[in-house]
């Protein structure tokens, strides 16, 4: 398997632009996750989906933030306008949740965002 | 809720030595814990997991966890260290009814040739 997928790996952008980073998660699996990294703040869940259905998007920032998964194998989050402050990498994972699965999550590599 | 305190942003080591990062877990059900490592500009790798089976838990690479219910703790452990060691490792927890992980603030393992 490729494992977690996650395009663009950089990107570059001016505040106030839309900005959208995208995910196909391992075949198969049922869950996926997008998290944020930053220095100050770490390793921030900001929302899941089971089966393609938003579960918990508590920690999603704020409105300009948005995230869909049209189907099992592809996923979206868009944060439109951009600002400084959301200048991270931005992780996807996903899991194999059926059953009585133990939550490992297999993580992509990320995309950095810089937004000037 | 969970949550995860990691003690120490940064441990340093010298090749060979023992590695020692700690990881304490705060849980209202029973937990699931998580090792994970990232080296630079990767994503995250598991290196082992406690899911309620043996509390030694063994994972890749040499590393073990041992799960510590009356210390509320999970610290993972190496005997001796490698250059190809220093890396990030973050501790996770979740709950048996979720699959959120909740991750801790991270350790950074530097090794001294």
């Amino acid at each position: 398997d490729a494992g977690v997928i996650q395009s663009p790996r950089h990107e570059v952008t001016e505040m106030g632009q839309e900005v959208t980073l995208r995910c196909k998660p391992i075949s198969g699996h049922d869950y996926l996750f997008w998290y944020r990294q930053t220095m100050m703040r770490g390793l921030e869940l900001l929302i899941y989906f089971n089966n393609n259905v938003p579960i918990d998007d508590s920690g999603m920032p704020e409105d300009r933030f948005s995230a869909k998964m049209p189907n099992a194998s592809f996923s979206t989050l868009k944060i439109q306008p951009s600002e400084p402050r959301d200048s991270a990498v931005y992780f996807c994972a996903s899991s194999f949740g059926t059953g009585k699965g133990t939550g490992e999550l297999f993580f992509g590599e990320g995309s950095r965002l810089t937004v000037l | 809720a969970q949550s995860v305190t990691q003690l120490g942003s940064h441990v340093s080591v010298s090749e060979g030595a023992l590695v020692l990062l700690r990881c304490n877990y705060s849980s209202s059900v029973p937990p699931y814990l998580f090792w994970y490592v990232q080296y630079p500009n990767q994503g995250l790798q598991l290196l082992l997991k406690y899911t309620s089976a043996a509390t030694l838990v063994k994972g890749i690479n040499g590393f073990e966890a041992e799960f510590k219910k009356s210390e509320t703790s999970f610290h993972l452990t190496k005997p001796s260290a490698h250059m190809s060691d220093a890396a990030e490792y973050f501790c996770a927890v979740s709950a048996y009814s979720s699959y959120k992980l909740i991750f801790g603030s991270g350790t950074r393992l530097l090794v001294r040739p």
